[in-house]
């Protein structure tokens, strides 16, 4: 079955430095996303990605944060500049429609722990 | 805000039982409604996905969704002890992001 991948798996990054975190979607989704996930709280959107733009971003998203998709297959995240409270695991999904449902579900990537000291 | 309510549990519940579990949502525009299950440093993966009022049963699982109450449940009949896992509640609205639920801690003991 085909999946979503996401490397690496841990990243240990100091304060103030820019991480770049990447995913490989399932290739014949056409929806991307970022989902973040702090220690013992809930999964919160990040961001949507659809044809090459950002189709919605939270108020978490802000200007510290930017998504690309650089070629035909990887969709990253970066962070300018880490703070403490970045600290999370990081899951990128890709689905089919934008449309969620059992068709076209969100098919989340294992996802990477980003830990900023 | 729109918010998405579970209890945070654990729910702690004998192997055979119907395990039970709660969602409210604030938000009156939402359109659909999903359960994952998530397992300790794990990924979500889906398991039942409802949005129409009424039941939506798949095997053992059976989702309730009650939009005049704002209210989503899941039952999870006969439950075993790999049941065991944080199950977050999910609701959609018109945009693309889901919004989730803290999720209830689930823990079957044989």
């Amino acid at each position: 079955e085909p999946e979503v991948t996401q490397t690496p798996s841990h990243q240990v990054t100091q304060m103030g430095q820019e991480v770049i975190l990447r995913c490989v979607p399932i290739s014949n989704h056409l929806y991307f996303y970022w989902y973040r996930q702090i220690l013992g709280q809930k999964v919160e959107f990040l961001v949507s990605f659809y044809n090459n733009e950002i189709s919605e971003k939270s108020e978490i998203f802000d200007d510290q944060f930017s998504v690309e998709r650089p070629d035909g297959s990887n969709f990253t995240l970066k962070i300018r500049s880490t703070k403490l409270e970045d600290s999370a695991m990081y899951f990128c999904a890709s689905s089919l429609r934008g449309e969620l449902s059992y068709n076209s579900p969100l098919h989340f990537g294992n996802g990477t722990r980003l830990t900023v000291t | 805000q729109k918010e998405v309510e579970q209890n945070s549990g654990p729910l702690s519940v004998p192997e055979g039982a119907i395990a039970s579990l709660n969602c409210t949502y604030s938000d009156r525009g939402s359109q659909s409604f999903f359960w994952y299950r998530q397992y300790s440093g794990k990924s979500p993966e889906l398991i039942m996905f409802i949005y129409s009022n009424g039941d939506k049963e798949d095997g053992r699982f059976t989702a309730q969704l009650n939009k005049a109450s704002q209210y989503v449940s899941l039952l999870i009949r006969d439950s075993q002890p790999s049941d065991s896992a944080t199950y977050l509640c999910a609701v959609k609205g018109s945009g693309y992001a889901l919004n989730f639920g803290k999720g209830t801690s689930l823990l079957v003991t044989p």
